[in-house]
């Protein structure tokens, strides 16, 4: 069976530190994997989306980039962190062909401060 | 760009009511998606729908992809106190398989 992973779940970081949040999936091949944001408890803002390897799209300008060095592997990073990043960040994969359904992780709150 | 916009924002009701939300959008989209969430988790997937006019339940739960392609609602019959959190639906467009999020529906159920 297909897992996703994310990690770490709760992160506290200063202001003008680095980012890095990781996802991994298991259990597929080639999936598509996602990055959200989440604020305030409402709302799924689609960050960055990736249907293979090296192949990025971001949805939003911002203060972060995604990458993926590896099939099943998802990164957020960020250079120097702001206020307004702070949220609960997700990662999400779905199958790679065709439309369907996504499975999300855990998520991780990031808190900047 | 690409909205779905989702109805109601918030929901107040007692045990044992039933309840429907629903997604509109002004874009035709492959397949419906509606999740909930509870507080610090990641949404858990509830239903999937990937053709015109489907209707899908799980358990009290029901929904229906729209003959429009435009739409969904999602039931809930018979609520329980567990039932509480956010439901969000989602849309697929196109065979990139981006998925677009709603504004989610908080949904309070008093025992």
């Amino acid at each position: 069976s297909q897992t996703i992973h994310q990690w770490p779940a709760t992160l506290v970081q200063p202001v003008g530190s680095p980012l890095s949040l990781e996802c991994t999936v298991e259990g597929t091949s080639n999936p598509n994997l996602y990055w959200y944001r989440q604020a305030a408890g409402r709302g799924l803002q689609l960050l960055f989306y990736s249907v293979g390897i090296g192949q990025i799209s971001s949805e939003v300008p911002q203060n972060l980039s995604a990458s993926r060095p590896q099939d099943r592997q998802f990164i957020l990073s960020s250079k120097k962190l702001l206020l307004s990043d702070s949220g609960f960040y997700l990662c999400a994969w779905s199958g790679g062909k065709g439309n369907t359904e996504a499975f999300f992780g855990q998520g991780t709150r990031l808190t900047v401060v | 760009g690409q909205q779905l916009n989702q109805s109601p924002q918030s929901m107040f009701i007692q045990e044992g009511e039933d309840v429907s939300m629903n997604c509109t959008s002004s874009s035709i989209f492959n397949t419906w998606l509606w999740y909930k969430q509870d507080p610090g988790e990641g949404p858990v997937l509830l239903i999937a729908l990937y053709k015109a006019g489907e209707l899908t339940s799980n358990g009290r739960l029901t929904a229906q992809f729209g003959i429009t392609r435009k739409d969904s609602f999602l039931n809930i019959s018979a609520s329980i106190p567990s039932d509480v959190g956010i439901y969000f639906c989602a849309g697929i467009r196109g065979q990139g398989g981006k998925l677009i999020f709603g504004q989610g529906t908080e949904l309070s159920v008093k025992p």
